[in-house]
């Protein structure tokens, strides 16, 4: 069975700092890997995917994530996060089934 | 492009009552997921339709089914319920459920069980 673990379940950070959060999967086969984002009062919507190719992927919002299949890692990243980024970020994989298994989810906090 | 809609958005019920959530995907998305958010086991899969098929069921029990219909709507249902089903029950759709295809979620139906 497949299964997502993220360590950071709250990550507060001050306007203009680098973000990076943690996502490792644990699957068998070949995996597709997810990031979503939930804003306060908002949808889940997608801030970026690897399928394959490129193990680096940019996303919507100046978000990024790269895929490292050996160490089974699919962190996401951002340079210099902003206030609008507080919000919730869902780790989320796919095997052959189009069923997402998503981690627990960090909260981000950002102040001003 | 209206995105995924659902109805109601929220419920109060009691525990024994049954209740039906309604889902209408994305026009052309042949896909439908459920998904259940509680604060305690996070998002999990309850299950997907395709062509009115259900083709993937998550671990829940007997009480939790669904169906879909020909225009992709999508209908799940939960019987004799229980406390620990209040949750944020959440509908995604995609365009052929494929493995790779971007699942778009709708705002949730919230559940309430007194």
């Amino acid at each position: 069975a497949q299964s997502v673990s993220q360590h950071n379940h709250h990550v507060i950070l001050s306007e203009a700092a680098s973000l990076e959060l943690g996502c490792n999967y644990s699957y068998g086969g070949t995996v597709n890997l997810f990031w979503y984002v939930q804003y306060p009062g908002q949808h889940l919507q997608l801030l970026l995917k690897y399928f394959s190719g490129d193990p680096l992927v940019k996303g919507i919002k100046g978000f990024e994530a790269e895929f490292i299949k050996s160490k089974f890692s699919f962190n996401l990243r951002k340079p210099s996060v902003q206030w609008s980024d507080t919000a919730e970020y869902f780790c989320a994989v796919t095997g052959t089934a189009s069923k997402l298994t998503f981690g627990t989810g960090t909260r981000l906090q950002v102040t001003l | 492009k209206a995105g995924v809609t659902q109805t109601p958005r929220y419920l109060i019920k009691t525990r024994g009552q049954q209740v039906t959530l309604s889902c209408s995907p994305i026009s052309g998305h042949r896909s439908v997921s459920w998904y259940q958010q509680t604060p305690g086991q996070g998002l999990q899969f309850l299950f997907e339709y395709f062509s009115e098929t259900q083709r993937n069921k998550g671990n829940f029990p007997g009480r939790f089914s669904g169906r879909q219909f020909s225009n992709s709507r999508s209908e799940m249902n939960v019987s004799t319920l229980e406390l620990g089903d209040s949750a944020l029950y959440l509908c995604a759709s995609s365009l052929r459920g494929n493995s790779y295809n971007e699942q778009f979620f709708g705002p949730g139906t919230r559940l309430t069980v007194l």
